[in-house]
């Protein structure tokens, strides 16, 4: 079936310091990949997405590229904030149905110090 | 409108109550979702709607009861719940055929 792995961290940071969290995925076809981040005590929040091979997606200086031939999705900052420190979750759709049943990693906790 | 919002953002109830969350949108999206979420882990999909329908139930247990009333709502009855229960219940919706999902800020649920 399908599946997403990441690094579970926890992950600590220097502000401004450069940031990846690795995500592969295991799936049939041809998935549309997901980062959600989630800020304490709040609810999830699609921070960006690629629906094909080689696709970028981009939101608020993040960055993922959809690599198929690496069933990878990670993500990139150049230079954290205190403000990104959240759980960021990599995730993914088959979209083979009418609605989207989204299978989620385990969740990589960042903190950010200043 | 581009949220999903949630009632009640917290709640306590004891194992013998009768409680109800709410979940709203007015995207105009189609299929709608509850998920149970635990500290430090990722959502648990508990129940889909599609079209108003019933369309996966991930072998939840029946003090848990969905509803969808219409389109835009979504409401999960809770009867003689148990301490496990207590968790983040997240609500999202989406359009058809491969878009992301919408999350609302959730219920923060404990049973006594």
């Amino acid at each position: 079936g399908n599946s997403v792995t990441q690094m579970e961290g926890p992950v600590t940071l220097s502000e401004e310091a450069f940031l990846t969290i690795n995500c592969t995925y295991t799936a049939t076809g041809y998935p549309s990949l997901f980062w959600y981040v989630q800020y304490p005590g709040e609810g999830l929040q699609l921070l960006l997405k690629a629906t094909k091979a080689d696709d970028k997606g981009s939101n608020k200086g993040f960055e993922a590229t959809y690599r198929k031939e690496t069933t990878s999705f990670h993500l990139e900052k150049g230079s954290v904030q205190v403000s990104d420190s959240a759980v960021y979750f990599c995730a993914l759709s088959d979209g083979k149905t009418s609605y989207d049943k989204v299978i989620f990693g385990p969740g990589t906790s960042l903190s950010v110090i200043p | 409108d581009t949220e999903v919002t949630q009632t009640p953002k917290h709640l306590v109830m004891g194992m013998t109550n009768k409680k109800s969350l709410k979940c709203e949108q007015h995207m105009g999206h189609r299929a709608m979702y509850w998920y149970k979420q635990k500290a430090k882990k990722p959502p648990e999909l508990m129940f889909v709607y599609s079209y108003e329908k019933l369309s996966i139930n991930e072998s939840v247990p029946s003090r848990f009861s969905p509803e969808c009333p219409n389109s835009s709502l979504l409401n999960l009855h809770l009867h003689a719940l148990q301490p496990e229960d207590s968790a983040l219940y997240l609500c999202a919706s989406s359009q058809m055929e491969g878009n992301e999902q919408f999350f609302g800020p959730g219920t923060r649920l404990t049973v006594l």
